[in-house]
Parts: C-alpha cells; sequence; structure tokens
C-alpha cells in the first residue's frame, strides 16, 4: 500500500485553540486523500475528502468551518481543527491512494484537548 | 449511502482457525479490504478483493462475493499477537473512497 507519514503525531493543546494536522504522501502523487477521526473503542468514520487544488467534500455531520482542509500540493494535506473543544480529542488518520500500490494510511495523530 | 456489518467481539484459540464475516451494502462497489488495527495504531493492510473468490495470504485469506454483498477474513494457526481490531472497509464511488465497517475486536486466549 501506500506510504504516508502524519505530523505531529501527538499533540496536546488548550480549549478555544486551532491545531494544524499535515498529512504527506512519501514518492508518490495523491490528488485525493482522506481524512477519517476514530474515538476510543469505535471504528474509524470519514471526515471528508481532500482534493488538491479544489474545495474538500466533507461527510454528512461534519462541521467545514470547524475542520479546514487545504490540498496545496500533491503530497501535502493538512486538517486544521479550529477552536478546539474537548469533544475534539480524537484519532485522527490520513489516507491516500497510490495507483502502483493502492491505499495507507498515516500513522495517526493522537489530539488532546484540555 | 454504505451499509458494513461485522461483529463487535470474537474469541478464539491459540492455533486455531477463525472466520470473520462482513457484510455490505453500497453503490459503486470498488472493493473490499481488510485491515488490522492494535490499539492506539492505524490500521494495516491485510488483504483487497475486488473480484468473486478466495485470496489467500499466508495464514490469512479473504473471500468475497459481489452478488451477496458478503466477505470473510480467515485467520489460520491463530497467535497470541493476532488480538486486534479487524476492520472490513469497502471502496465506492467515484473518489473511491473506503468506507469503514465498526471492526471485530478478536481475542486469542491460549
Amino acid at each position: 500500500g501506500a506510504v504516508v507519514s502524519q505530523h505531529p503525531s501527538w499533540v496536546i493543546c488548550k480549549s478555544g485553540t486551532s491545531v494544524k494536522i499535515e498529512c504527506r504522501s512519501l514518492d508518490f502523487q495523491a490528488t485525493t486523500m482522506f481524512w477519517y477521526r476514530q474515538f476510543p473503542k469505535q471504528s474509524l468514520m470519514l471526515m471528508a475528502t481532500s482534493n488538491e487544488g479544489s474545495k474538500a467534500t466533507y461527510e454528512q455531520g461534519v462541521e467545514k468551518d470547524k475542520f479546514l482542509i487545504n490540498h496545496a500540493s500533491l503530497t501535502l494535506s493538512t486538517l486544521t481543527v479550529t477552536s478546539a473543544h474537548p469533544e475534539d480529542s480524537s484519532f485522527y488518520i490520513c489516507s491516500a491512494r497510490d495507483p502502483a500500490s493502492g491505499p495507507g494510511f498515516g500513522p495517526g495523530t493522537r489530539l488532546t484537548v484540555t | 449511502g454504505q451499509n458494513i456489518d461485522q461483529p463487535t467481539e470474537m474469541t478464539a484459540t491459540e492455533g486455531a482457525i477463525v472466520q470473520i464475516n462482513c457484510t455490505y451494502q453500497t453503490s459503486g462497489f470498488n472493493g473490499l479490504f481488510w485491515y488490522q488495527q492494535h490499539a492506539g495504531e492505524a490500521p494495516t493492510f491485510l488483504s483487497y478483493n475486488v473480484l468473486d473468490g478466495l485470496e489467500e495470504k499466508g495464514r490469512f485469506s479473504s473471500f468475497l462475493s459481489r452478488s451477496k454483498g458478503y466477505s470473510y477474513l480467515l485467520l489460520k494457526e491463530l497467535q497470541m499477537k493476532d488480538s486486534a481490531s479487524y476492520l472490513c472497509a469497502v471502496r465506492s464511488g467515484g473518489y473511491q473512497k473506503v468506507t469503514f465497517g465498526t471492526g471485530t475486536k478478536l481475542q486469542v486466549i491460549p
């Protein structure tokens, strides 16, 4: 599968602040990347589809003004959690598909909002 | 929309065989994946089926029946390290997004 990196691997922030998470495709270009969220003991839930050069497509129930996605290049998508609240504490994972080897996931970012 | 169902939990004995089932309903089906996920970690790829039939890869095999909307993951010669959650995921649509089932938590006991 695709090799994808994420940064940071974990972050703690105060309520009301914003946090940016980066997702990079390594050794391949990804016109589309996907952002998932996983709460404890639950499955991954697709939040949005990130499209290079155009607006992201958000899943139903996901606030696009709160979760800002920017896919500025073919190897980088960023997810910014704005005005974070404790209920935003979760495990955020990005995914991309390498045409040569299939989809892969980043290692995930553990966000804790205090 | 999509609907993917898997059992919530399963328990099996070390050395045995276990089958984890997954049923799905989706439009624009374009492949089914199985992933393994240990607690606190990202999923890791196990198998991919797009055509009907059985795909075997070492101790792991995956089966797909598109007409029945059904797949299973078969784990043989279970080891303690196989204790994890197993996620069934379906790819569909123009963007080929992958949607996950709720996952099956497998516990391997001695």
